[in-house]
């Protein structure tokens, strides 16, 4: 059965470090791998996919991710956070044989100091 | 681009009443919608995944008869939460998926349910 971890439920960066959140999956075939955002009360907002191709990836606000099937990890990385940035970060799986239903990780909540 | 509505944002409803909320994709047509539930500080768990004119499928676990989904058209799904409990307060998203999309589900902005 396809699975997602995220290590890490919560962390703490200050403004301008760095961040790298950890994804691990577990997928029998190529897998279609995404990373949201959540602020507080609000829906989800995808950051970005990797369905193939280059394994770096980018995607908006400035964040990253890389694949790495060798590891089953796609980790999300951003060089400077802002405070902005502060939210709850889930990574997903997408199972293309089943309708297209996607897995989540049990989520990464950030929290940026000042 | 492919923007999905909930309605409502949020919604107090007293215990053994129902409560409906719509999911509405408003610049393109939903070949599958999905619902999901969240508990505070947890994960999004599917409950449903609904494909216009057809019958919902339900997650394991998930109880169809109190759950009701009513996916009518292309652009809206409706959950209706029955005879509604305490322990069905939680926070509701629905997604929507169409085939031009990449595989890219499009979120809702979620519904709070409260029920006292």
């Amino acid at each position: 059965a396809q699975s997602v971890t995220q290590p890490d439920i919560h962390i703490t960066v200050s403004e301008g470090a760095s961040l790298e959140l950890r994804c691990n999956y577990s997928y029998g075939a190529t897998p279609y791998l995404f990373w949201y955002v959540q602020s507080p009360g609000q829906g989800l907002q995808l950051l970005l996919k990797y369905f193939s191709g280059d394994t770096l990836v980018q995607g908006i606000k400035g964040f990253e991710a890389e694949f790495k099937r060798s590891q089953s990890s796609f980790n999300l990385r951003k060089p400077s956070v802002h405070w902005s940035d502060a939210a709850e970060y889930f990574c997903a799986l997408l199972n293309t044989g089943t309708a297209s239903k996607l897995t989540f990780g049990t989520g990464t909540r950030l929290q940026v100091t000042l | 681009g492919a923007v999905v509505s909930q309605h409502p944002s949020w919604v107090i409803c007293k215990s053994g009443t129902s409560v409906k909320i719509e999911c509405r994709s408003l610049d393109f047509q939903a070949t599958t919608m999905f619902w999901y539930r969240q508990f505070p500080k947890q994960s999004l768990m599917l409950m449903a995944t609904s494909n216009e004119g057809s019958k919902a499928t339900y997650e394991q676990g998930v109880e169809k008869d109190k759950f009701l989904i009513n996916h009518a058209s292309l652009t809206l799904s409706t959950l209706t939460v029955t005879s509604a409990h305490p322990e069905d307060s939680s926070f509701y998203i629905c997604s929507a998926y169409t085939l031009q999309g990449a595989y890219e589900q499009y979120f809702g902005p979620g519904t709070r349910l409260t029920v006292t």
